[in-house]
C-alpha cells in the first residue's frame, strides 16, 4: 500500500506571498492532519480533517488554512507570507477512529525569504 | 497544560540498552505515540500505549503509567542506524498530537 504522498517536496517563497501545499493520504485512510516543525518550536499541530470537515485546530493564524476533498487528499495554504513561516510542514493520515496511529509524509520544506 | 518533557540529548554505545523518558500532563489523555525521525526525513511511527504497562515490539519496547503522567521507549541491542530523534507526543481529542522537543540519540562504536 502507497505511503502519504506530499507535493511539493521543496518549496521557495517571499513575504506576501501565499502558498498551498497537498496532501494524498494512505488509501482507505479519511483522517488528515497537518503539522508544522521548525528548529524552535519542534513539531506543532495545525488542524485535523476528517470526511471534508475540519474536527480540530491548533494555536496558529488564521494565515493558515485547510480543507479536504470527498477523496480525502487535503490541501493547506498559507497566505502572507511571513519569514517565520519557514517550516517543513508535514501531513499525517489516520484511520477514522479519533485516537489512531498518524502515519507521516516526506513533508514539504517551505523557504520563505 | 500540554507540557511534555523528555531529555534533549543522550548517548549510547553500540549493541547497549537505552531509555529514553518522557512526562507529561495528564489531562485530557488518549493515548502516548513514540516516533522516530532521522535528519531531514519524516517522523516514523515506534509505538503507541493507551493502557498502563509493557509494548513489547522487537528491539523496541514502550511502558506507559497514566496515573504518574510517565512514559519511557527502551530501545536493545543498539545499532549505529538507530541515532536520530525520538519524539514522545500525546494525543488529544481528535487525532491531535501533541509532541515533545524530541530527544537525539548518538549511538557510537
Amino acid at each position: 500500500k502507497a505511503g502519504v504522498t506530499q507535493t511539493p517536496r521543496y518549496l521557495i517563497k517571499t513575504r506576501g506571498q501565499q502558498v498551498t501545499l497537498s496532501c494524498s493520504p494512505i488509501s482507505g485512510h479519511r483522517s488528515v492532519s497537518w503539522y508544522q516543525q521548525t528548529p524552535g518550536q519542534g513539531l506543532q499541530f495545525l488542524f485535523e480533517y476528517f470526511s471534508e470537515t475540519q474536527r480540530n485546530k491548533g494555536n496558529f493564524p488564521g494565515r493558515f488554512s485547510g480543507r479536504q476533498f470527498s477523496n480525502s487528499r487535503s490541501e493547506m495554504n498559507v497566505s502572507t507570507l511571513e519569514l517565520g513561516d519557514s517550516a517543513l510542514y508535514l501531513c499525517a493520515s489516520s484511520q477514522d477512529r479519533e485516537a489512531d496511529t498518524q502515519y507521516f509524509g516526506p513533508g514539504t520544506r517551505l523557504t520563505v525569504l | 497544560g500540554q507540557n511534555i518533557d523528555q531529555p534533549t540529548e543522550m548517548t549510547a554505545t553500540e549493541g547497549a540498552i537505552v531509555q529514553i523518558n518522557c512526562t507529561y500532563q495528564t489531562s485530557g489523555f488518549n493515548g502516548l505515540f513514540w516516533y522516530q525521525q532521522h535528519a531531514g526525513e519524516a517522523p516514523t511511527f515506534l509505538s503507541y500505549n493507551v493502557l498502563d504497562g509493557l509494548e513489547e515490539k522487537g528491539r523496541f519496547s514502550s511502558f506507559l503509567s497514566r496515573s504518574k503522567g510517565y512514559s519511557y521507549l527502551l530501545l536493545k541491542e543498539l545499532q549505529m542506524k538507530d541515532s536520530a530523534s525520538y519524539l514522545c507526543a500525546v494525543i488529544r481529542g481528535y487525532n491531535k498530537l501533541i509532541f515533545g522537543a524530541g530527544t537525539r540519540l548518538a549511538v557510537h562504536p
